[in-house]
């Protein structure tokens, strides 16, 4: 069963960094047809992506958040890191991590996480 | 940016069709995917590839994909399928969903 769990802080101060942490099991961040993409949604709105990274180490970002958005990970550990540095109270939002599955030139989100909501306050 | 256009909402009675749009510019030329979110869960795969269905998805969700639309089809719609629906795209290496359609089954 391949599942995904968030992690991280369930409160941060504005302008500092938030660091998540997407742990999966069930599949490897080695497998060459897979990757993990982080996701937020703001409370009551839409989904919104943020970045992805490749068994590769292949990586891409929002265009709007690629100043201040990290991605990494740790296959040895099946660990997933988005950091995003300067948060704002905006970035309130419930955060995802997902699977990418890959076939060929197509791609997919599946599973997602349950998410973790982060609360930018001071 | 490259942008997906879908309707705040749609209504439709039990055992009715329900079609639910997500427009881009030549999204017909990409692969589109819809993802379900019922209130306080994760968003669910529900078709990808503009027209799969993963497995445990029930064959009344379909999808089409041509033009500059993208449609999700919910045939015989049951009170179960009240959720909001997003469509989600690639354009190059980054990712674009659309804004989200609230269906209710009424």
């Amino acid at each position: 069963q391949v599942t995904l769990k968030e992690s991280g802080p369930v409160l941060v101060k504005p302008t500092e960094t938030l660091t998540l942490t997407c742990t999966v099991s069930g599949f490897s961040l080695s497998n060459a047809r897979m990757g993990v993409s982080w996701i937020r949604q703001p409370p009551g709105k839409a989904l919104e992506w943020l970045a992805h990274i490749f068994s590769n180490d292949e990586k891409s970002y929002s265009t709007s958040l690629k100043n201040r958005l990290t991605i990494s990970k740790d296959t040895s550990k099946s660990q997933v890191v988005l950091t995003m540095t300067n948060m704002d109270p905006v970035d309130t939002a419930t955060y995802y991590c997902a699977r990418i599955m890959s076939v060929r030139t197509v791609n997919w989100f599946d599973p997602w996480g349950q998410g973790t909501l982060v609360t930018v306050s001071s | 940016s490259y942008e997906l256009t879908q309707p705040p909402s749609v209504s439709v009675s039990p055992g009715q069709t329900a079609s639910i749009t997500c427009s881009g510019d030549k999204l017909g030329d990409k692969y589109a995917c819809w993802y379900q979110q019922r209130p306080g869960q994760s968003p669910v795969l529900v078709i990808y590839q503009d027209n799969k269905r993963p497995s445990g998805i029930p064959e009344r969700f379909s999808g089409s994909n041509s033009g500059n639309t993208a449609t999700l089809t919910i045939s015989g719609t049951q009170a179960m399928d009240e959720a909001d629906y997003y469509c989600q795209a690639w354009d190059s290496s980054t990712v674009v969903f659309g804004g989200g359609t609230t269906l209710t089954v009424l």
